[in-house]
């Protein structure tokens, strides 16, 4: 089955500075990666996805990319804020949608003022 | 994505009882929804798959028998811990496929 490893597992960064979350995949057909924001306690949010016919994904201070042939993915947050302090998972599905997802380990975004 | 509620948000309860979670796709009509389990400081791990009108599909090392799903609706799917120990409390948490939107999830700590 699919396996997804993340790294770091934690980060901590100074406000304003940009953060960089990896993760790489198994299964050479999976073929969406959404990544989720969870705040304690909480349910975990999605942020942004991006599917493999795309190799790069940004929404505002947030960015994904996909390097298919390696297998890997990333978060990419800029200009952080204390806000953006959360868990954040990875995960891989295969089959287009509406199949089960496989998820990362979870890194630990703690943004210092 | 879908609004999808899930009740109760949390739970304490005796060991050996039995403890009911209900997640609900509110406009969405499911026939699948999936259950995670997240312990402290851990990822989400998936448990089952529930299949409207069918039996679940349990990943390898999930008991069947202890960790009852029930999705009669397209709109419903329960899941039943029966027989809780300690070691059952967790996070619970459902997801639905249209853009994998999770439910508020559930706090489960036996006693």
């Amino acid at each position: 089955g699919e396996n997804v490893e993340q790294h770091p597992s934690t980060l901590s960064v100074q406000e304003g500075d940009s953060a960089v979350i990896k993760c790489t995949y198994s299964d050479s057909a999976s073929n969406y990666f959404p990544w989720y924001k969870q705040e304690l306690g909480k349910r975990p949010q999605l942020i942004i996805d991006i599917r493999s016919n795309v190799g790069e994904k940004k929404d505002q201070r947030i960015a994904v990319t996909l390097n298919k042939t390696a297998k890997h993915f990333s978060l990419h947050i800029t200009e952080t804020q204390p806000e953006d302090s959360a868990v954040y998972f990875c995960a891989a599905e295969k089959g287009g949608g509406g199949n089960k997802l496989t998820f990362g380990t979870g890194t630990q975004l703690k943004v210092e003022l | 994505g879908a609004v999808v509620s899930q009740h109760p948000s949390w739970v304490i309860c005796k060991s050996g009882t039995s403890v009911k979670i209900e997640c609900r796709s509110l406009d969405f009509q499911a026939t699948t929804m999936f259950w995670y389990r997240q312990f402290p400081k851990q990822s989400l791990m998936l448990m089952a798959t529930s299949n409207e009108g069918s039996k679940a599909t349990y990943e390898q090392g999930v008991e069947k028998d202890k960790f009852l799903i029930n999705h009669a609706s397209l709109t419903l799917s329960t899941l039943t811990v029966t027989s809780a120990h300690p070691e059952d409390s967790s996070f619970y948490i459902c997801s639905v496929p249209d853009g994998y939107t999770f439910g508020s999830g559930t706090r489960l700590t036996v006693v």
